[in-house]
């Protein structure tokens, strides 16, 4: 088995400043995800990543950046924190199409 | 474009009472369809997976069945327990590695 970890488990912002949130795995996944998680909005997808150094865009990208520098680990970056994307950020791999995503157990973000 | 529909966005149900969350897709492609069930602090995790060639799937007492007709994956079990007590959602995949969820549906069971 393995497991994502996700850090740190709750960040706390200041309105306009970049943040970064990580996500670490140890299956040896090729593709990894980021997505926002908001009340009654499901999960919407923000960046995925298909290799070391890949980054794809997701439906959600705008005011954010990725970073996949190892296959094991992508990070997020919030590059100006506003107090509307308040959420939950869950971070995810998977190998292979139409197989399981595994998910780590989220970031909550506060934007004071 | 791809899309999930889950109208429910709450149901609370007893103790072994009768469990369907209704969802339909629209795609242009060929699916592959999930339910993932996330716990409180967790992360989501995959309940079942149905694709076009098997049609229906089951799990720890789920069942969903794919009905290419009315485009839809709707979740049911017999009898619920506390423990089921989460949100499911409907998730569509296509092509390549990207999902789509559906909202949500979150279920309270009541001992």
């Amino acid at each position: 088995g393995g497991i994502i970890t996700q850090t740190p488990k709750f960040l706390i912002g200041q309105e306009g400043q970049k943040l970064t949130l990580k996500c670490q795995q140890n299956f040896n996944h090729d593709t990894m995800y980021w997505y926002r998680q908001d009340s009654g909005k499901g999960l919407r997808l923000i960046y995925y990543s298909i290799t070391e150094n890949d980054l794809q865009k997701g439906d959600l990208s705008e005011g954010y950046d990725a970073s996949r520098e190892k296959k094991s680990s992508f990070s997020l970056t919030v590059t100006s924190a506003q107090k509307n994307e308040m959420a939950v950020f869950l971070c995810a791999s998977v190998q292979g199409n139409y197989a399981e995503q595994f998910f780590g157990p989220g970031t909550r973000l506060t934007v004071l | 474009g791809n899309s999930v529909t889950q109208m429910q966005g709450q149901v609370t149900l007893s103790e072994e009472e009768f469990l369907f969350i209704n969802c339909t897709y629209s795609t242009t492609g060929y699916p592959t369809l999930f339910w993932y069930v996330q716990y409180p602090g967790e992360g989501p995790q995959l309940l079942l997976k149905v694709t076009t060639a098997n049609n229906k799937g089951s799990s720890r007492g789920f069942e969903a069945t794919y009905d290419k007709g009315t485009t839809s994956f709707h979740l049911q079990k017999a009898s619920v327990q506390e423990s089921d007590s989460a949100v499911y959602y409907c998730v569509l995949g296509v092509a390549g590695n990207k999902l789509t969820f559906g909202i949500g549906t979150r279920v309270l069971v009541r001992p």
